[in-house]
Formats: C-alpha cells, sequence, structure tokens
C-alpha cells in the first residue's frame, strides 16, 4: 500500500530537550515536505526535499532542520524545542513529473511545555 | 505571493443535499490545484487534482471546477451524506515550485 508514515504521532516534551520526527514513504518519490497546521493560519510549509541530500526552507523553517540522507526518509529535527512549535506536523510527498499529487502521512501532534 | 482563501469557513447542510464550496487564489499562473479532506485529528487525503489544461474532475459523488483566469475553482458535492463531513482544503502550488499554498479550509457537518 502507498503510503507516507510519521512516528510517533503523538508527543509531549519539555522545552529544550532535542526529539526527531521520522516520516518514510515507499512510492519513490523525489520530492518531500514538511507542514505545520495552527488554528487560524493553516498549513505552512517548514521545509522541503527535491531529491537527496537536496533541502531548502519552506515559510516557517525557524528551529526546525531536516535531513535527506535516504530518498524515502526525510525526518524533522528539533534541537531546543519551545512552546511555539506545540503543533500538528504532516509530512508529504510526491514525484517531480507527471501528475504531482501530494500524499500526506497521518501527523505528528506536538506539545512543549 | 499566492494567496488562497475558501469561503464559506463553516457550512451545515441536511444530508441529501448538493453543495458547493469556493476556493479563490490571487496567482492565476498556476499547473494545478488540489482538494484535499482532513478529519478530525487525521492527515490530508487527496480528493482531487486538476491540471491548468483541465476545467473540471469528477470523482464519484464529487465534481471540481477551474477556472485560471478568475482565480476561482469549486467543489460540487452530490446528494451529501453525514460521512461527507470534514474539513475540505484546497491547495495551489508557490510559483513554479512543489510547495503547497492551502487555503484555511470549509468545514462542513451534514447533518442526518
Amino acid at each position: 500500500e502507498a503510503q507516507v508514515t510519521q512516528n510517533p504521532r503523538y508527543l509531549i516534551t519539555v522545552t529544550g530537550k532535542k526529539l526527531t520526527v521520522t516520516c518514510s514513504q515507499n512510492m519513490n518519490h523525489e520530492y518531500m515536505s514538511w507542514y505545520r497546521q495552527d488554528p487560524g493560519l493553516g498549513l505552512r510549509q517548514i521545509y522541503y526535499s527535491m531529491n537527496v541530500e537536496v533541502t531548502d526552507k519552506g515559510d516557517v523553517p525557524e528551529g526546525y532542520k531536516v535531513s535527506r540522507k535516504e530518498k524515502r526518509n526525510f525526518p524533522l529535527i528539533l534541537e531546543s524545542p519551545s512552546p511555539n512549535q506545540t503543533s500538528l506536523y504532516f509530512c508529504a510527498s510526491s514525484r517531480l513529473a507527471g501528475v504531482p499529487s501530494q500524499y500526506f502521512g497521518p501527523g505528528t501532534r506536538l506539545l512543549v511545555l | 505571493k499566492q494567496e488562497v482563501t475558501q469561503i464559506p469557513a463553516a457550512l451545515s447542510v441536511p444530508e441529501g443535499e448538493n453543495l458547493v464550496l469556493n476556493c479563490s487564489f490571487t496567482d492565476s499562473a498556476i499547473y494545478n490545484l488540489q482538494w484535499f479532506r482532513q478529519d478530525p485529528g487525521k492527515g490530508l487525503t487527496s480528493l482531487l487534482l486538476i491540471q491548468s489544461s483541465q476545467r473540471e474532475q469528477t470523482s464519484g459523488r464529487l465534481n471540481a471546477s477551474l477556472d485560471k483566469s478568475s482565480g476561482r475553482s469549486t467543489l460540487y458535492i452530490a446528494a451529501s451524506q453525514p460521512g461527507d463531513s470534514a474539513t475540505y482544503l484546497c491547495a495551489v502550488p508557490q510559483g513554479g515550485s512543489e510547495k503547497l499554498v492551502f487555503g484555511k479550509g470549509t468545514k462542513l457537518t451534514v447533518n442526518p
């Protein structure tokens, strides 16, 4: 089954404690990205990657890091989480050729205390 | 910078009604538009993708239209059912990139 998986699905942490949210896709997609969703602000892109070892900032990259060492994986790293990073996070992937319909993961709900 | 607006923000209808959700975007130089469905606490499910060369796409009871020149898209849902209750989001690429710019969604409630 074609899918994007994220782990963990729910996470409660404290300010300053480094964490990583994993994202993996099994569709051999070149493009992957991270979004955060906040009430009243909608979905905003954090980082994206066009292919292995190619990453770039989205609209709200501050406080986040990413890496793309393998095509299927695109982890999101919060080196020193702060309460304003409490949000619902989505990973997405798509092909770059043909019909670029984006597939989304189930989301990770993060609470930073 | 691309901006996407969805009206109305919320809609409540009785079961069986046909309904239209609206999406407008400011930059008409798009190569596609995508409609998603989001259930509470869940991820986004792609419903329909319309290429810029197309005027509409259909999937079951859903029909999406695209008018690039006016910067508008509509999602038509026929014979609505309680299971259609969800938030519907439209999204367009920013410029020539893969990055999607989302509207804030229309929360649909279909009452039995």
